[in-house]
């Protein structure tokens, strides 16, 4: 089945400790983009890649990593979580760098106290 | 820069109703516009698209057509269900395959 997958689905974590979520698909996508999701907000991307070792800063980069050594992973690093990056992730990916239709993950709700 | 505007707040509406949320764009060029729906607990998922003007996108009953001269991709339905009953987002594509997304929509079907 064509997926994207992300984990944890659910983490709670405190300020400063460290974390990934992994996003992987299994669709030979090129393109991968990590999204938050926040009420009032709607979508925002945060990074973006659009193949192995090419990646990019979305609109809201501020205290995220990621890398793309594999093309169908996408993990998404929070190396010092602070309570502002409490939010709902997406991970989603399409075929081609030019406009297609993106499929999404399930979403990672992430919550730093 | 592109963004996207939809109408402000929650939709509710009685089973069999007609649905319409509005979405209004701005755009360098010419942009592809879509609606995506989110259900309960889950990703988002593309629900109809249009890549040109006067294109109209449909699936599962719903409709939008891409209106340049009003920067505009309504999306409607003629009878909903409460199967419906999701958040919308309408999106515009700028630059390397990247979504400009709306806040989103509410929409809450009654029995």
């Amino acid at each position: 089945e064509a997926q994207v997958t992300q984990n944890p689905r659910y983490l709670i974590t405190v300020t400063g400790k460290k974390l990934t979520v992994t996003c992987s698909q299994n669709m030979n996508h090129e393109y991968m983009s990590w999204y938050r999701q926040d009420p009032g907000l709607g979508l925002r991307q945060i990074y973006y890649s659009m193949n192995v070792e090419v990646t990019d800063k979305g609109d809201v980069p501020e205290g995220y990593k990621v890398s793309r050594k594999e093309k169908r992973n996408f993990p998404l690093i929070l190396e010092s979580p602070s309570p502002n990056q409490t939010s709902l992730y997406f991970c989603a990916s399409s075929l081609q760098r030019g406009v297609d239709t993106q499929y999404f993950g399930p979403g990672t709700r992430l919550t730093v106290l | 820069g592109n963004s996207v505007t939809q109408m402000e707040g929650p939709v509710t509406l009685s089973e069999e109703a007609f649905l319409t949320i509005n979405c209004t764009y701005t755009a360098t060029g010419y942009p592809s516009l879509f609606w995506y729906v989110q259900y309960p607990g889950e990703g988002l998922q593309l629900l109809l698209k249009a890549t040109k003007a006067d294109d109209k996108g449909s699936n599962k009953g719903f409709e939008a057509t891409y209106r340049k001269e009003t920067t505009s991709f309504h999306l409607e339905k003629g009878s909903v269900q409460v199967s419906d009953s999701a958040v919308y987002f309408c999106a515009s594509s700028y630059g390397n395959n990247r979504l400009a997304f709306g806040k989103g929509n509410q929409v809450v079907v009654i029995p």
